[in-house]
């Protein structure tokens, strides 16, 4: 089983449109979240991290978490064509001492509709 | 501050040949990751260092190795270089509580 496994694409939405973006993940264990933006031929940037159950919001970004069914979404509302981009999910894992990992998703290619 | 920056930002070799690509993260942060991005496999994880250990490794074989100085720089090389090693390679650092990457702009290596 993948360890971080996001929803096939490419997706595609009309320009205002909110676009759902899904991320599941097999480690119960895993502890914290992110959400990276990749524009083509750019490097990811991060735009979201959530730690807890629930929804965190930020601009026209939302982002959800259920630990209990190890699932992690992001919302966009109101998308614009500059939102076209691949978003991947990203998963921290912490185990014993310092040592961590982080594990990303393969990604999704949003495309907006103008 | 500065971001992280990558040196060089594009390469080309030949297979069998070594390459060695350089990271500074930015200012203060101790730990620097590196990743291989290719568009079959994704973004996958090579290797993880901290105070010039090597804290974590992915499943890369050994021709991947890398270091970290003493003021955070890392350099990561690959020996006898394989058509399937051409990728971006991006590095990231991450501040002194972790949890969040910030990349580098990236190398991307073309072997032939």
């Amino acid at each position: 089983q993948k360890e971080v496994e996001q929803n096939s694409g490419p997706l595609s939405v009309p320009e205002g449109a909110i676009a759902s973006l899904n991320c599941t993940y097999s480690d119960r264990v895993s502890q914290s979240f992110f959400w990276y933006r990749q524009y083509s031929g750019k490097s990811p940037e991060l735009i979201m991290s959530i730690y807890s159950n629930g929804d965190k919001e930020d601009g026209r970004f939302t982002a959800q978490l259920n630990k209990a069914s190890q699932y992690v979404s992001l919302l966009i509302r109101d998308s614009q064509p500059s939102d076209s981009a691949t978003y991947l999910c990203a998963v921290e894992t912490s185990y014993t001492g310092a040592n961590s990992k982080l594990t990303f998703g393969k990604g999704i290619t949003l495309s907006v509709r103008p | 501050k500065a971001g992280v920056t990558q040196t060089p930002r594009y390469l080309i070799k030949t297979r069998g040949q070594q390459v060695t690509l350089s990271c500074s993260p930015i200012s203060g942060h101790r730990s620097v990751s590196w990743y291989q991005q290719t568009p079959g496999q994704g973004l996958q994880f090579l290797f993880e260092y901290f105070s010039e250990t090597q804290r974590n490794k992915g499943n890369f074989p050994g021709r991947f190795s890398g270091r970290q100085f003493s003021n955070s720089r890392s350099e990561m090389n690959v020996s006898t270089l394989e058509l399937g090693d051409s990728a971006l390679y991006l590095c990231a650092s991450s501040p002194p509580d972790r949890g969040t990457q910030y990349f580098g702009p990236g190398t991307r290596l073309l072997v032939l």
